[in-house]
């Protein structure tokens, strides 16, 4: 199947844990991205790349850090995890020169 | 700051009625205008979308309707169905930012 896929769908961690989430894209996009949803269903994003350079980066806390190892993947990172991390992290991606954003089903992150 | 509101924030529709969700913007920059459906539990997935060159945009069941001089746009479904019950976002962009402002979010049910 072509999509956005995202590891793992849930994740449940204690505060000041370092975790990490997976997205690939196989949709041969040249953009990728990290948006937020916060428990309001309010989706804001975080961090787009395009061909593994960081293109945008939302006022995010340095405790997140996106890597892309390669055009079709970007991983994200946090650090010492805090209780307002809890969200559902959204991975997208597009391409070249089109708007139109694919994203992926998600991963509910909770931070006790 | 809210670029983009959304109203209302839940709308419950018979079976057969027509929906309507508007959005309103700020910025006289945006130029591209999605509009995102979102199941439980599923990543949001484009739906419609318009460029501000035309007033009016149907595909199927659903419309945009786009009013530059009021800095408005709407979505209209018709003929609503049970399956169309979701969560439902209007965004905007601006040329070359390629940054996606969403709206805040409509909860929508369809009863039979």
């Amino acid at each position: 199947d072509t999509a956005v896929s995202q590891t793992p769908k849930y994740l449940v961690t204690q505060m000041g844990n370092d975790k990490s989430i997976k997205c690939e894209q196989n949709l041969g996009h040249d953009t990728m991205y990290w948006y937020k949803q916060d428990s309001k269903k309010f989706l804001k994003i975080m961090f787009s790349y395009n061909n593994k350079e960081l293109i945008i980066n939302e006022t995010v806390p340095n405790r997140f850090s996106p890597k892309s190892p390669d055009k079709a993947h970007l991983n994200l990172h946090i650090n010492s995890l805090e209780l307002g991390d809890s969200a559902v992290y959204f991975c997208a991606s597009s391409p070249r020169g089109l708007e139109g954003k694919f994203f992926g089903p998600g991963t509910r992150l909770t931070v006790l | 700051q809210q670029q983009v509101k959304q109203s209302p924030q839940s709308l419950i529709v018979q079976k057969g009625g027509i929906s309507i969700i508007n959005c309103a913007y700020e910025n006289t920059a945006f130029d591209y205008f999605p509009w995102y459906q979102q199941f439980p539990g599923k990543g949001p997935a484009l739906l419609i979308a318009i460029r501000p060159d035309v007033s009016e945009k149907k595909e199927g069941r659903f419309t945009i309707s786009f009013n530059k001089s009021a800095k408005q746009f709407s979505l209209h479904i018709m003929d609503s169905q049970p399956g169309d019950s979701a969560t439902y976002f209007c965004a905007a962009s601006k040329r070359g930012t390629d940054k996606l402002i969403f709206g805040t979010g409509t909860r929508l049910q369809v009863f039979p």
